[in-house]
């Protein structure tokens, strides 16, 4: 079967680094996804891996293993507005598969 | 870039009534749109996959005539909720893509109730 698993809820101080974690076992895979949906709004994009290694982008790092089936979400300098669901999804044989989303709160 | 857009924003409407949604890619040309629906705290369910110009591709369980997808156009697609019923209220949101491969990009999203 398709699983993506990624911790329900996570709580992190402002300015500290938090770690998302994301496990995943699908049919194919043709890369890694990292979306930020705050609520009551549509995702918006944040990353994408297809070869293993970390990927950086500002506050924002991505990593993938493939032999491990394993991606994680790094976020630094965390603010307050950081506060909001980040969803895993990886693109397999032929679509891509969302996890439930992990819900990170910030608090001061 | 990369700019998708979502009409109407919010819909209330009757049970019994059909209700548009339209989609459109602002800025490129999307070879695939997707529909998702997502219920409150719950993750994005993929409903079908719509290429221009073909019938869309329904997931399990999602019924096709009841969601009507039409992909008029490389920049729209429409989907059409026909006589809603409660269980139908929620989010609904599409994605456009440029090419195979290639990242979604999300519009904005409709928030449906169903009264």
């Amino acid at each position: 079967g398709q699983n993506i698993d990624q911790p329900t809820e996570m709580t992190a101080t402002e300015g500290a680094i938090v770690q998302i974690n994301c496990t995943y076992q699908t049919s194919g895979f043709n890369g890694l996804f990292w979306y930020q949906q705050h609520a009551g709004e549509a995702p918006t994009f944040l990353s994408y891996n297809v070869l293993d290694g970390l990927e950086e982008k500002g506050r924002f790092s991505s990593f993938l293993s493939r032999s491990k089936g394993y991606s994680y979400l790094l976020l630094k300098e965390l603010q307050m507005k950081d506060s909001a669901s980040y969803l895993c999804a990886v693109r397999g044989a032929s679509k891509i598969i969302f996890g439930s989303g992990t819900r990170l709160s910030i608090r001061p | 870039g990369a700019v998708v857009s979502q009409h109407p924003s919010w819909v209330i409407c009757k049970s019994g009534t059909s209700v548009k949604i339209e989609c459109r890619s602002l800025d490129f040309q999307a070879t695939t749109m997707f529909w998702y629906r997502q219920f409150p705290k719950q993750s994005l369910m993929l409903m079908a996959t719509s290429n221009e110009g073909s019938k869309a591709t329904y997931e399990q369980g999602v019924e096709k005539d009841k969601f009507l997808i039409n992909h008029a156009s490389l920049t729209l697609s429409t989907l059409t909720v026909t006589s809603a019923h409660p269980e139908d209220s929620s989010f609904y949101i599409c994605s456009a893509q440029l090419a195979e491969r290639e990242t979604q990009y999300f519009g904005p999203g409709t928030r449906l109730l169903v009264l």
